[in-house]
């Protein structure tokens, strides 16, 4: 099974800064089969990024994608009040598909 | 417009069973994997179980394993998730979601609660 590490656990920004979040995988992740969703309190998962780096449909492009093989990274270019939320790595190379423990976006 | 609305949730009695559905509209059901996944109160996202796009390949956690039947009604465009003898620790918020590897689509949950 893969393992996703996410870091920090927790990071403290204001609107208008760039946030960079990490997600640190066990083994390889072969075709970069690696996704992000933002899930903000009581609501479900909203998938941002698949395939390492592409941007799922409507997603603004403050939100990027990047890394590959064990090193993927998420990025906002400039962080909106709507932004503030928790973000979930997931791998889809093997089974079971995996998710890391969140990442939380908070205001500063 | 993908739709998807979970029902059937709620509380339980260790030993239980319950079945959840998930109503799908805006695309059909039989020509796209599905998934479950849960979220326990307070914590991260886990893979519950699989249906492949033909229905015949059907994958779950070792946590749920022999416990849980996921299955789908064609003539409904509606998943099912069969759940039996559950446990304290399966209590958690239950999402049906679209599934292309990623999950594309979510439906907006439904909270099950195993306690006695």
């Amino acid at each position: 099974e893969i393992v996703l590490t996410q870091s920090p656990g927790t990071l403290s920004l204001s609107p208008g800064e760039r946030a960079t979040l990490s997600c640190r995988a066990s083994q390889s992740v072969t075709s970069n089969y690696l996704a992000w969703y933002q899930q903000k309190p009581g609501q479900a998962p909203r998938l941002l990024i698949y395939g390492a780096s592409g941007r799922a449909t409507g997603i603004p492009d403050r939100f990027s994608g990047s890394g590959s093989g064990t090193d993927f990274t998420l990025t906002i270019s400039r962080l909106e009040p709507e932004d503030f939320a928790v973000y979930y790595c997931q791998q889809y190379s093997s089974s079971p598909r995996t998710f890391g423990q969140g990442t939380k976006v908070e205001i500063k | 417009e993908v739709q998807l609305l979970e029902s059937g949730g709620g509380l339980v009695q260790p030993g239980g069973s319950l079945r959840l559905s998930c109503a799908a509209s805006g695309f059909i059901l039989n020509n796209n994997a599905m998934s479950w996944v849960r979220q326990a109160p307070g914590k991260g996202l886990e893979w519950v179980s699989l249906i492949s796009s033909s229905g015949v390949g059907t994958y779950y956690a070792d946590s749920v394993k022999d416990r849980f039947t996921i299955s789908r009604d064609n003539s409904k465009n509606t998943l099912y998730l069969q759940m039996n003898s559950l446990r304290v620790e399966d209590t958690a918020v239950y999402y049906c979601a679209k599934t292309s590897g990623y999950y594309d689509y979510w439906g907006q949950g439904t909270l099950v609660t195993v306690s006695s």
